[in-house]
């Protein structure tokens, strides 16, 4: 079984429809990411949290929120979906920091289709 | 605001071709860096760590460089297989900072 779980995979909805993608994780890592992928522009770091009472902003947290429900569990929710939202989104898990030896897990990723 | 690029965006080689692929990043000051592969549907899968006090780290048939006063890293693919068709994406970790800031990537095609 998958150490990190997203779903859904795929999701079409419509400009202005709230979404919610959820990510598990059964590593037991403290830390977890979302990040956005578009084509050209690598990864951008969306939120992260390193334990349930810390959330973080990341590089473009605009148009989205989070909730870290559990250790285990981080999801990223776009309150009113617009088009240029439309992105390759990960979740990724670390155990400590990546200041230290650790490396990031990553989930196989939700495909997010905004019309 | 750290920047990093990866050259080229695409390369195309025949089996058997060892080959190199090149990230740059503009802020000298970083923890590590992160060499990883990204396959079509699929997430990220690390293939080496180096820290910013070492100056290579190898896996396998991959070597990773890292020369952190001119901003360099490579990844060294040795005899390369159809297998290793992939995107790879390097990213750094900067000082005082949790953030991976990754660069856009290059696809790579090993052809039979």
């Amino acid at each position: 079984d998958a150490d990190v779980t997203q779903t859904p995979r795929n999701r079409i909805t419509k400009t202005g429809k709230r979404i919610m993608l959820e990510c598990s994780q059964t590593k037991g890592h403290d830390r977890m990411y979302w990040y956005r992928q578009d084509p050209g522009l690598g990864l951008q770091l969306i939120y992260y949290s390193f334990d349930v009472k810390d959330i973080n902003k990341g590089e473009i947290s605009d148009g989205y929120s989070v909730s870290r429900q559990a250790q285990a569990k981080f999801s990223l929710s776009l309150e009113s979906a617009i088009p240029n939202q439309t992105a390759l989104y990960f979740c990724a898990t670390s155990d400590t920091g990546t200041g230290g030896t650790d490396t990031q897990y990553f989930g196989p990723g939700t495909r997010l289709t905004v019309l | 605001k750290q920047e990093v690029t990866q050259i080229p965006a695409a390369l195309s080689v025949p089996e058997g071709e060892n080959l190199v692929l090149n990230c740059s990043f503009t802020d000298s000051a970083i923890y590590n860096l992160q060499w990883f592969r990204q396959d079509p549907g699929k997430g990220l899968t690390s293939l080496l760590l180096i820290q910013s006090s070492q100056r290579e780290q190898t896996s396998g048939r991959l070597n990773a460089s890292l020369d952190k006063s001119s901003g360099r890293s490579t990844l060294y693919i040795a005899a390369s297989q159809p297998g290793d068709s992939a995107t790879y994406l390097c990213a750094v970790t900067g000082n005082n900072t949790d953030k991976l800031i990754f660069g856009t990537g290059t696809r790579l095609q090993v052809f039979p």
